[in-house]
């Protein structure tokens, strides 16, 4: 069974651009979450999807938006980006209901801002 | 609000030898889960082991096993026999099932298994 797939892998952006991320979950994997991770603040949680629905938001500007599709394919977007936002953005899939927090991660998607 | 600190940001020990990583965390809550999950350089974040806090009983997977301290709110990590495989950061992660999808992290221990 293939794993969680992020694409683009690395990217670099100027500031003030729009960055979109994908990610694809394990096949059956209903929900979808994002994380960002930095050096200095670690792993912080984006948003959660099931269902095409967003059900959890973490605490990021308005900048951060995502959506899924009916396939559970997901995508994040950062508009007007910052210097800040260099990180790796990590995606990760579960079952959803029965899982209680067992995430399966990808390889993440890391993104410098000049 | 939860938080989950890990003091030890770095550690390293003898490949054969044991380790223990030390997570504490914070809730009011009373039925939640607790997760270790391992990073190692430049590959995917996985998952080492899971305790449900309605659970006594610690949890064991293989080498890993857990010390689970519901009223210390402790939850340390233990690898026996320690691998060079085992080199990685090793996060401990808090998770409530109403707080979908959201797993609150710790800082992150990095440790280097050597030969």
């Amino acid at each position: 069974k293939a794993g969680v797939t992020q694409t683009p892998r690395y990217l670099i952006k100027t500031r003030g651009q729009q960055v979109t991320l994908s990610c694809s979950p394990i096949s059956g994997h209903r929900s979808v979450s994002w994380y960002q991770q930095t050096p200095g603040q670690g792993l912080q949680f984006l948003f959660e999807y099931f269902s095409e629905t967003q059900r959890n938001k973490g605490n990021f500007p308005g900048r951060f938006s995502g959506r899924q599709f009916s396939n559970s394919r997901s995508e994040m977007n950062v508009s007007t980006l910052e210097l800040g936002d260099s990180a790796l953005y990590l995606c990760a899939s579960s079952l959803a209901i029965t899982s209680a927090g067992e995430l399966f991660f990808g390889e993440g998607s890391r993104l410098t801002v000049l | 609000a939860q938080t989950v600190t890990q003091s030890q940001p770095e550690m390293s020990v003898q490949e054969a030898e044991t380790v223990t990583l030390s997570c504490t965390y914070d809730t009011s809550e009373n039925n939640y889960y607790l997760f270790w999950y391992k990073q190692p350089p430049s590959r995917q974040m996985i998952l080492v082991i899971r305790q449900e806090a309605y659970k006594q009983q610690n949890a064991t997977e293989n080498r890993f096993s857990v010390n689970f301290q519901k009223a210390a709110k402790s939850f340390s990590l233990k690898i026996s026999d320690s691998q060079l495989g085992d080199t990685a950061m090793y996060f401990c992660a808090f998770f409530l099932s109403s707080n979908t999808g959201k797993l609150i992290f710790g800082q992150g221990t990095t440790l280097q298994v050597k030969p």
